[in-house]
């Protein structure tokens, strides 16, 4: 039973550039959220996908785009990408009327030069 | 607004010995469900224990167990027996509406534990 994967693993980019990062959900699991993680810091709810619709969103700007497939997986996509921005992104998935169990993925270290 | 506190930047525990891990939180919600998951230095968030506002046992997975006290918004994890590969990063969380879908958490800042052998 694979777990919630995400890649790529490791990537830098210079800023200005755009991103796009992915994230298959747990075998079962329908519903997808992305969290940003500075360094030092708890995770940050970026937005959650269900049904292929964006269903909540958290405090970050409209640079901050994402999807979500018939499949269930999803994409988080950055555009404009700043200092700032340098983080680990954490995907997590979990089952439309369960949110008992959140399982989250390794991780995107993204790193802006 | 959602608020978790995670008062202990970092502790240090002897290997075999128990360590307790604090956390309060604030809501305004009658339900709501409360998590602690371990991140070592890889980054993957990793799910120990849940307990739900309206459990009336507290919730023990294994070596975790979490010290549930609704009056005083505390939901603390205790660890038993602590191992090596006990320290990492520990982060407590909350999701409001328990009985609702989704899958949106509020983190504290988390504690870090280092195990000594």
């Amino acid at each position: 039973d694979a777990g919630v994967t995400q890649s790529p693993t490791h990537l830098i980019k210079t800023r200005g550039q755009q991103v796009t990062l992915r994230c298959s959900p747990k075998s079962g699991h329908d519903t997808v959220s992305w969290y940003q993680q500075a360094l030092g810091q708890g995770p940050q709810f970026i937005f959650q996908y269900y049904e292929e619709e964006e269903r909540q969103r958290g405090n970050f700007p409209d640079r901050f785009s994402g999807h979500q497939f018939p499949n269930y997986s999803s994409e988080l996509n950055v555009n404009a990408l700043l200092l700032g921005d340098s983080a680990l992104y954490l995907c997590a998935s979990s089952l439309e009327g369960d949110g008992n169990t959140i399982y989250f993925g390794e991780g995107s270290w993204l790193t802006v030069v | 607004a959602q608020k978790i506190t995670q008062t202990q930047p970092g502790m240090f525990v002897q290997e075999k010995e128990a360590v307790t891990l604090d956390c309060t939180y604030d809501t305004s919600d009658q339900s709501y469900g409360l998590f602690w998951y371990k991140q070592p230095s890889s980054g993957e968030m990793i799910f120990l224990i849940y307990q739900g506002s309206y459990d009336e046992q507290n919730a023990t997975e294994g070596r975790y167990s979490l010290n549930f006290q609704k009056a005083r918004k505390s939901a603390n994890l205790v660890i038993s027996a602590s191992q090596l590969g006990d320290s990492a990063m520990y982060f407590c969380a909350m999701r409001e509406r328990q009985t609702a879908a989704g899958n949106k958490l509020t983190f504290g800042g988390g504690t870090r534990v280092l195990v000594k052998p």
